[in-house]
């Protein structure tokens, strides 16, 4: 299995600001991806982070929102931009392994 | 588009008894499935994975089945303990590997 840590755990923003998530994976993987999980709802995937291009974002999300990072096969960064407090939400890193699909342990962001 | 439901938002159960957690699934094409458990502050743990040429399997004190005529998929948890407690979301696979489609989550809680 693949061991994904994220920085920062958790955070409290200010509206307005950007605040840049870090996923580091202890292997090299091939698949990245990024999902958001609002307050006391299921998972939804943002974006596939590609390595050496641009990501791609699935219906709804913009890569102006939500530029995102892959200069390696084992780290990525999401960045929330411009936050609102609907940004608040967990946002978590998922990687392809050689089995099956897993996960970090989520960024917490509180946007007030 | 593509849904994956469950039927039941929140299950309690008494420790000892067997747990029952069902999905429906949309996509008829979809040939890979996986079971998460996701506790509170964590993120999503993976349980047990299914792929479509099957119908059964198990895993420890878990067993997932897969029902295509339907488009369901159950997770059974077999003398459930305190340490179950927690949201287990099913997660839709389709046929692009690594980009899961979750459903809305079970809330099981487990009385001593």
């Amino acid at each position: 299995s693949a061991v994904i840590s994220q920085k920062p755990s958790r955070d409290i923003c200010q509206r307005g600001t950007s605040l840049t998530i870090q996923c580091q994976v202890d292997s090299q993987v091939t698949m990245m991806f990024w999902y958001r999980q609002q307050p006391g709802q299921s998972l939804t995937l943002i974006a596939t982070a590609n390595q050496g291009s641009e990501a791609t974002y699935e219906s709804g999300f913009v890569i102006d929102k939500f530029p995102i990072s892959r200069p390696n096969l084992t780290f990525s960064t999401l960045t929330v931009s411009n936050m609102s407090p609907e940004d608040s939400s967990i946002y978590l890193c998922s990687v392809k392994g050689t089995d099956t699909q897993y996960f970090g342990p989520g960024t917490r962001l509180t946007v007030l | 588009g593509e849904s994956v439901g469950l039927h039941l938002p929140t299950l309690s159960v008494q420790e000892g008894d067997n747990s029952i957690i069902n999905c429906a699934y949309s996509n008829s094409a979809s040939d890979y499935f996986i079971w998460y458990k996701q506790e509170s502050g964590k993120g999503p743990q993976f349980i047990i994975d299914i792929r479509s040429n099957m119908d059964k399997r198990q895993g420890q004190r878990v067993t997932v089945l897969l029902n295509k005529t339907v488009k369901h998929l159950s997770l059974q948890i077999a003398a459930t303990q305190p340490g179950d407690s927690a949201v287990y979301f099913c997660a839709d696979g389709g046929t692009s590997y690594g980009k899961l489609t979750f459903g809305q989550g079970t809330i099981l809680t487990v009385h001593p």
